[in-house]
C-alpha cells in the first residue's frame, strides 16, 4: 500500500525567509511517481511537479527547488525568498506506476507573513 | 485553453435531495478522477474513469453515490440521497495518461453543502 507524510501540519514564516516542506513516502513499488500540489486560498490544486522514481536529479524552478532523495523515501519542496503569495497549503502525492492513483498527503498549511 | 470545468462552484441542498455535480475534462484527455476533500479526511479519490470506462470505484462510499462518463467530455457524480456528512468540496481532476502518470490537471472544485 502506498502512503504520503507530511510532519508539518502548519508553517509560518516572515517573508524574504526559505522555507522547506517535507514528505516522506511509503511504495513497494520500483516504478513510481511524486508530485506537488499548491492549494492557495481561493481553493484550486495547481500542479506544481512531477518527478519518477527513476530520476533523483534535483530540479530548480525559479524560488522553488526540490530534493528527491530514494534512500530517504522523501520528495522535500524549498521556497527560496518565500513571499506573501506563496502562503497556501501544498500536498505531496504519489502514484504508483502500475495506474494513475494519486494518494495525497495530509498537507502542509503554509502562512508568509509580511 | 480551457481548463478542467466543473459545475455548479456552490450547491447548498436539504438532505435527502439528489446532488448532481458535472465535470468537463480537459480537451483531449483521456483519464478522469472524483475526489473529495474534507478536513477530516484530506484529499480521497472517489473514482477514475480511463478511456471512459470505471478503473477504480474503491473510493466510492456507498451505495448513494453515483459517477458516469458518457462520453470523453462529460462527468458526472451523483449522490442520492444526499446526508449531511457528504458535505465537502468534490474537484475533477483529467490527465492524458497514455504513457506514464502525467500530472493531473484539477478543476475549481464544487463546494457542496448539506443542511
Amino acid at each position: 500500500a502506498q502512503k504520503v507524510t507530511q510532519a508539518q501540519t502548519e508553517i509560518s514564516v516572515v517573508e524574504k525567509e526559505d522555507v522547506t516542506l517535507d514528505c516522506v513516502y511509503e511504495t513497494r513499488d520500483t516504478t513510481y511517481y511524486l508530485f506537488w500540489y499548491k492549494q492557495p486560498p481561493s481553493g484550486e490544486l495547481v500542479f506544481l511537479i512531477r518527478r519518477n522514481s527513476f530520476d533523483e536529479q534535483n530540479e530548480i524552478s525559479g524560488r522553488y527547488s526540490w530534493n528527491f532523495q530514494k534512500s530517504t523515501s522523501s520528495f522535500n519542496f524549498t521556497i527560496t525568498a518565500s513571499q506573501v503569495v506563496d502562503s497556501a497549503v501544498y500536498f505531496c502525492a504519489l502514484s504508483e506506476g502500475s495506474g494513475s492513483r494519486l494518494t495525497f498527503g495530509e498537507g502542509t498549511q503554509l502562512t508568509v507573513n509580511p | 485553453d480551457a481548463g478542467v470545468i466543473q459545475s455548479p462552484r456552490h450547491e447548498v441542498t436539504e438532505m435527502g435531495q439528489e446532488v448532481t455535480l458535472r465535470c468537463k475534462p480537459i480537451s483531449g484527455h483521456n483519464s478522469l478522477f472524483w475526489y473529495r476533500q474534507t478536513m477530516m479526511r484530506g484529499l480521497e479519490l472517489l473514482i477514475y474513469f480511463n478511456n471512459n470506462v470505471p478503473i477504480d470505484d474503491s473510493g466510492m462510499p456507498e451505495d448513494r453515490f453515483s459517477a458516469k462518463m458518457p462520453n470523453a467530455s462529460f462527468s458526472t457524480l451523483k449522490i442520492q440521497p444526499s446526508e449531511p456528512r457528504d458535505s465537502a468540496v468534490y474537484f475533477c481532476a483529467s490527465s492524458f495518461d497514455r504513457v506514464s502518470n502525467q500530472p493531473q490537471h484539477f478543476g475549481d472544485g464544487t463546494r457542496l453543502s448539506i443542511l
